[in-house]
């Protein structure tokens, strides 16, 4: 099992721009988790998603962000317009049961976003 | 509110001795508390949760509800033991995880 796959790792965007990070959660795992880190902060939660359902999104910007886990392929992060303050480490987790049961999240590598 | 405060952003201790990072939390209700671990290079993984009562790598954490804590304690510190380490607290939702802001633990030989 190659555990929850990120890409791409590293990203780099201008100020406008749009940024769209991937996910793809462990394999038998429908339950994905975006988590933000900013420097010298913790990680905060963004959005919750199943497949093809937002379950909770309270952690999200309300403008220019949003997420989407469709029935085939990914889960995408989108970021539109993005600006300096975006700049972060996104990271995605994933879950079998929707942490109900053990509570555990098994992460991503992360994405590092930059924006110039 | 649930919040998650993590005292200590670098702990340097020697190989041998007892480590303690500090943990405190702020939740209304019945927590679930957690800590886990990113070893350099590694993926942010699970070390141990509080309602399976375990040690792991000699690592234990006990919930102190009085003193709203969940320090994590290991008597003799490892150079392999170095990494960065997050608490984190479920409340009253099933799925939402609040992270501390970590501390980096450095082992020295």
């Amino acid at each position: 099992n190659a555990g929850v796959m990120q890409n791409p790792r590293h990203l780099v965007r201008r100020r406008g721009q749009e940024a769209r990070l991937r996910c793809s959660p462990m394999k038998g795992h429908s339950h994905v988790y975006w988590y933000r880190q900013l420097p010298e902060e913790g990680l905060k939660f963004m959005v919750y998603l199943q497949k093809e359902n937002i379950i909770d999104e309270s952690g999200m910007p309300k403008e220019r962000f949003s997420a989407e886990f469709p029935k085939e392929g990914p889960s995408i992060l989108r970021i539109q317009q993005v600006v300096r303050g975006d700049s972060a480490a996104y990271f995605c987790a994933s879950s079998p049961t929707g942490l109900a049961g053990t509570g555990e999240l098994f992460f991503g590598e992360g994405s590092r976003l930059t924006v110039l | 509110a649930q919040r998650v405060t993590q005292p200590e952003k670098l702990l340097s201790v020697f190989k041998g001795a007892p480590v303690e990072l500090k943990c405190n939390y702020s939740y209304s209700g019945s927590p679930e508390l957690f800590w886990y671990v990113q070893y350099s290079r590694q993926r942010l993984q699970l070390l141990l949760r509080h309602i399976s009562r375990e040690s792991i790598k000699g690592f234990t954490a006990d919930l102190n509800k009085g003193e709203t804590s969940f320090h994590l304690k290991k008597p003799f510190a490892q150079e392999e033991d170095s990494a960065m380490y997050y608490c984190a607290l479920r409340g009253g939702s099933n799925y939402k995880l609040t992270f501390g802001k970590g501390t980096l633990l450095t082992v020295n030989p």
